[in-house]
């Protein structure tokens, strides 16, 4: 079976700097990878996926992963954190079962940013 | 909403009562999934479907029923056999299986409480 880790329950970053969530994949094949966000109380949002190609892959608020396959590692990044960044991130692995597909999510990581 | 819609925010059950959470996609997506969503634990696969009338169990389906009767519509029972029933239940939509890597797009979330 496919699976994410992600191997920190939370992170904590000064406004302005760098922040980097990580997680680490375990799939047998080429990997599907994603990220997604959870601000309280509210559904996931999408904001990135690597399917092929580029090991740097961009997505939505400023945010970007960097795939390694040597370390199978997905770790999502962004260059200068913001106070609203704060939430819980997922990481999450496509898998195929027969005919259908599905996603396997890591435990997620929460995301502290102080000003 | 993102084309889907979740129903009730909130929800509170006695022992021993079934509940059904709602969910409807209005994107004509055939394929959709029910997470259970428990604090450090992440999100786990309860039940999939990815076209009317077939559905398939998830990780964690023991103790819950779905539905497929029309493709807009995916309800969840949770029943008196679900011996942990309070939790976050999130509903996703995505376009199918045959489509590359599908992006999930989720649902606001139903929070069930056992009174």
């Amino acid at each position: 079976a496919q699976s994410v880790a992600q191997p920190e329950d939370q992170v904590n970053v000064a406004e302005g700097n760098p922040l980097t969530v990580k997680c680490t994949y375990s799939v047998s094949g080429n990997p599907y990878l994603f990220w997604y966000v959870q601000y309280p109380n509210r559904g996931l949002q999408f904001l990135l996926k690597y399917i092929t190609g580029d090991n740097l892959v961009k997505g939505s608020y400023g945010f970007e992963a960097e795939f390694n396959k040597s370390q199978t590692s997905f770790h999502l990044k962004k260059p200068s954190a913001l106070v609203s960044d704060s939430a819980l991130y997922f990481c999450a692995v496509r898998e195929i079962a027969g005919t259908a597909s599905k996603l396997t999510f890591g435990t997620g990581t929460r995301l502290q940013v102080t000003l | 909403d993102g084309g889907i819609t979740q129903s009730p925010k909130y929800l509170f059950r006695k022992e021993g009562q079934n509940v059904t959470l709602s969910c409807e996609q209005n994107l004509n997506h055939d394929a959709m999934y029910w997470y259970r969503q428990d604090p450090g634990q992440g999100l786990r696969l309860i039940y999939y479907s990815q076209i009317v009338n077939d559905f398939q169990k998830g990780d964690i389906a023991e103790g819950y029923s779905v539905s497929r009767e029309k493709k807009e519509s995916f309800p969840l029972t949770v029943t008196s056999a679900q011996k942990n029933p309070t939790a976050f239940y999130l509903c996703a939509r995505s376009k199918g299986p045959g489509i590359g890597a599908n992006v999930l797009t989720f649902g606001a979330g139903s929070r069930l409480t056992v009174l």
